[in-house]
């Protein structure tokens, strides 16, 4: 069956550096676009980054942009989510997801930013 | 980027009602529309991809409709488990925008 595992959330300090990273199992992983997506605390669904099924093709919200970089290994399943510069609005539980409109996503990976 | 936007925010209601809910997009995304049931601490799931699609597993008793910039989601006869957040996402932009939410909760 399709899994969708997040992993490298935390505590780091404004300023900081964090990387995701995304263990997809139970699909051809290298047959799909994956997407980024992030909850605040009490708030709704942002979407971070886009990555197309050959990482060629990448799209970031303007809230991240110039801050975050998606990446994927498509040999090793796996997504990525580097994140630098982080503020404190950059607190959220982050999910991955398999394409768009998707049954597909992760449990989720808590990012806090906090002196 | 397209926008969506929800009504109502939040809606209470009580078993057994009929709920709709209505997301608009910005621009035409066609029927590139989905909607996401989210409960506190857990993962979105999705109820309907394609306006109107339903997913394996999820209840006949929500449905969706809609094309272009207007859609919604009806709960057909509201059930104790349905209390929850609900989202609408537009897929036809890789740009993938939610909705802000309608939280239904118990009237």
């Amino acid at each position: 069956q399709v899994q969708l595992v997040e992993s490298g959330g935390g505590l780091v300090k404004p300023g900081g550096s964090l990387r995701l990273s995304c263990a997809a199992s139970g699909f051809t992983f290298s047959d799909y676009y994956m997407s980024w997506i992030r909850q605040a605390p009490g708030k709704g669904l942002e979407w971070v980054s886009y990555i197309s099924s050959s990482g060629s093709t990448i799209y970031y919200a303007d809230s991240v942009k110039g801050r975050f970089t998606i990446s994927r290994d498509n040999a090793k399943n796996s997504l990525y989510l580097q994140m630098n510069s982080l503020r404190a609005e950059d607190t959220a539980v982050y999910y991955c997801a398999r394409g768009g409109g998707s049954g597909y996503w992760g449990q989720g990976t808590l990012v806090t930013v906090s002196s | 980027d397209i926008q969506m936007t929800q009504s109502p925010s939040t809606l209470s209601a009580s078993v057994g009602d009929r709920v709709t809910i209505t997301c608009r997009a910005s621009q035409s995304i066609s029927s590139w529309l989905a909607w996401y049931q989210q409960k506190p601490g857990k993962a979105p799931k999705l109820l309907i991809y394609k306006a109107s699609s339903l997913e394996s597993g999820v209840p006949s008793r929500f449905s969706g409709s809609g094309s272009g910039t207007e859609f919604t989601l009806t709960i057909s006869s509201l059930q104790p488990d349905d209390f929850a957040t609900y989202y609408c996402q537009q897929y036809n932009s890789y740009h993938l925008t939610f909705g802000p939410g309608t939280k239904v909760d118990i009237k």
